[in-house]
């Protein structure tokens, strides 16, 4: 079965400065997808980023990036310019490919990183 | 376009009794997921629907069930509700199952068992 473990239950960062959430799982499948969720205090979760596990390149969405290493089964988000409003849970979650047990949209969650940003 | 929408947004139940919980995807979606998200369990996956599908399932007793209608809106249901029931539940419409296909989040339903 898949796992997702995130290890830093708490981060915190100083506006405009930048911040590495850890993230690293575990999974015998070859093709797969991760994510990275946020989740404001309104409680709705948003898609921050997403990663193709059969793309070298690591994704990037503006202040956004993360770091892919499927050797290590590592996926860690870095986010630039931190600002106010990025303060949230933040979760990563894995998604195994249509090839590795059918179709599902079924997301494996991370016990996520609350983040706060100080001014 | 309208973002997926979960009824009620907070219910209050006691022990014993069912609770019935609605989600209506965007429009044009055509697959339901549900979550069930709590401070010592995080967020676990109940069930996937697809055209009226269920498509999958996640590891919960069958207290908890749930259905797809014609029109893609979903419903779960918890019958004989527990204390460690209460939870925020979520739920997530895609328009289908590619992995290609963001899933969307509601805001979702807070219950509380007393």
């Amino acid at each position: 079965a898949q796992t997702v473990t995130q290890s830093q239950p708490e981060m915190s960062v100083q506006e405009a400065e930048t911040v590495t959430l850890s993230c690293t799982y575990d999974t015998s499948e070859s093709d797969y997808y991760l994510f990275w969720y946020k989740q404001p205090p309104s409680r709705q979760m948003i898609l921050v980023i997403r990663q193709e596990a059969y793309k070298q390149q690591n994704a990037t969405e503006n202040r956004f990036s993360v770091n892919f290493q499927k050797a290590a089964k590592s996926f860690s988000l870095k986010i630039s310019d931190s600002q106010l409003g990025d303060a949230a849970m933040y979760f990563c979650a894995y998604r195994g490919s249509r090839l590795s047990g059918g179709a599902t949209n079924k997301l494996i969650f991370g016990t996520g990183t609350l983040l706060a940003v100080q001014p | 376009k309208a973002g997926v929408t979960q009824t009620p947004r907070y219910l209050i139940k006691t022990r014993g009794q069912q609770v019935t919980l609605s989600c209506s995807p965007i429009s044009g979606h055509r697959s339901v997921s549900w979550y069930q998200q709590t401070p010592g369990q995080g967020l676990q996956f109940l069930f996937e629907y697809f055209s009226e599908t269920q498509r999958n399932k996640g590891n919960f007793p069958g207290r908890f069930s749930g259905r797809q209608f014609s029109n893609s809106r979903s419903e779960m249901n918890v019958s004989t509700l527990e204390l460690g029931d209460s939870a925020l539940y979520l739920c997530a419409s895609s328009l289908g199952t590619d992995p290609l296909y963001e899933q969307y989040f509601g805001p979702g339903t807070r219950l509380t068992v007393t």
